[in-house]
Order: C-alpha cells, then sequence, then structure tokens
C-alpha cells in the first residue's frame, strides 16, 4: 500500500525567506503527484502537478520537483509572504486504474511578517 | 465557470443517526470522489464514482455509501454515525476515465459532527 510521508510536520520562517518542503513515497509506481494548498477549515487548492515522466513543474514563485526512482518531490517556495501561510499536502495517484490519490499528512507552514 | 460545490457546510448529528452528503461536480467533469480527513489522520480515499458506477472504494465500512446521479452529482451516506466519524468530508471532481491524467478538483468541505 502507497504511504506519503511530509516532513517537516510544521514550518515557521520570517517573511522574504525561500524554503523547501519534502515528500516521500513509498511505491515509486505512480503516474503523477499533486502539490496541494489547504487553508484552515477549507478545501484543497491545487498548486502544481507533476507527470510521472516530468522531472519539475513551475508556478510563478513555486517550483516543484520530482524524483521518482527515489520516491521524492520537494516544494521550493521562493521569497515566502504571509499570505503563504497554509498547510501543504502532496498526493500521488497510481500508475494501476484507481484513480484515487494517496495523500500525506502535510506541512503547516506559518510566514511571519 | 462555478468549482465543486458541496451542501451543507456544516452537520451536526448524534450517535447511530445517517447523515446525507452532496456534491456537484464542475461542468463536464463524470467522476466524483470522496475523502475523509479526520483529525490527526490525514485525507483517506473513500469512493470513487465515474458514468454512475462505483469504480474504486477505500477502506472504510460498508456503512459508508453514495451514489452518482444522471447528472454526475452525487451523494455521501453514512449510516449508523459513530463519534469517530467526525471529520471534514471533500469531494472532488475530475474528467474522468477518459482523462485519468486530468487534475483532480476539490470542493470547500462538509464539516460532519457527531455529538
Amino acid at each position: 500500500k502507497q504511504e506519503v510521508t511530509q516532513i517537516p510536520a510544521a514550518l515557521s520562517v520570517p517573511e522574504g525567506e525561500n524554503l523547501v518542503l519534502n515528500c516521500s513515497f513509498t511505491d515509486s509506481a505512480i503516474y503523477n503527484l499533486q502539490w496541494f494548498r489547504q487553508d484552515p477549515g477549507k478545501g484543497l487548492t491545487s498548486l502544481l502537478l507533476i507527470q510521472s515522466s516530468q522531472r519539475e513543474q513551475t508556478s510563478g514563485r513555486l517550483n516543484a520537483s520530482l524524483d521518482k526512482s527515489s520516491g521524492r518531490s520537494t516544494l521550493y517556495i521562493a521569497a515566502s509572504q504571509p499570505g503563504d501561510s497554509a498547510t501543504y499536502l502532496c498526493a500521488v495517484k497510481g500508475e494501476t486504474g484507481a484513480n484515487n490519490l494517496f495523500f500525506g499528512t502535510g506541512t503547516r507552514l506559518t510566514v511571519i511578517p | 465557470e462555478a468549482g465543486v460545490t458541496q451542501s451543507p457546510t456544516h452537520l451536526i448529528k448524534t450517535r447511530g443517526q445517517q447523515a446525507t452528503l452532496r456534491c456537484s461536480p464542475i461542468s463536464g467533469h463524470t467522476s466524483v470522489y470522496w475523502y475523509q480527513q479526520a483529525l490527526g489522520l490525514g485525507l483517506q480515499f473513500l469512493l470513487w464514482y465515474d458514468e454512475g458506477e462505483e469504480r474504486n472504494r477505500g477502506n472504510f465500512p460498508p456503512r459508508f455509501s453514495g451514489r452518482q446521479f444522471p447528472n454526475y452529482s452525487s451523494e455521501l451516506n453514512v449510516n449508523a454515525l459513530e463519534l469517530e466519524d467526525s471529520a471534514l468530508y471533500l469531494c472532488a471532481s475530475s474528467a474522468g476515465l477518459a482523462g485519468y491524467q486530468e487534475t483532480q478538483y476539490f470542493g470547500p468541505g462538509t464539516r460532519l459532527l457527531v455529538l
């Protein structure tokens, strides 16, 4: 069974700092990996989706990388802002037709003004 | 374009009752997914419906069930509620079987509290 782990569980940084969030998964047979943002008590907002054949994806200040063979992904946030404060979740979709996502437990980010 | 919508936003029930949660997918999406986010447990996959059929089920007891209607909206039913069913229930939609690589788009969730 796929297990997804995110480290650290919580992170607090001063505004303007660059930061990296980590995600690891136990089964490398994935179809894609997705990073989400979740604000308290709210649903999920998709940030980046990386197909298994890709190495990275970028959107604005966000850059996500994927090393499928080692079962790792990182989300890099440049020049952090207080508005980036949220919980960040990574999720993987397996290669089989199950189509559901396996989620990590998230990293709670606080950016201090 | 409207996103995924869910109702109600909050639901309070007592142990043993039944809860019904509703989800409307993005227009044109045929797949609906249900996830449970209980405190301290992370997001767990519950059910996947596509074209009116249940396609996959997570590791949950049979008292968690649902259906998908011809307009692709979906209901999640939880029977014989237990205290540990208290959670945020998230619905997501995607383009379905034909769009396996498509992103899943999530609704705002229904927060269920079982007393």
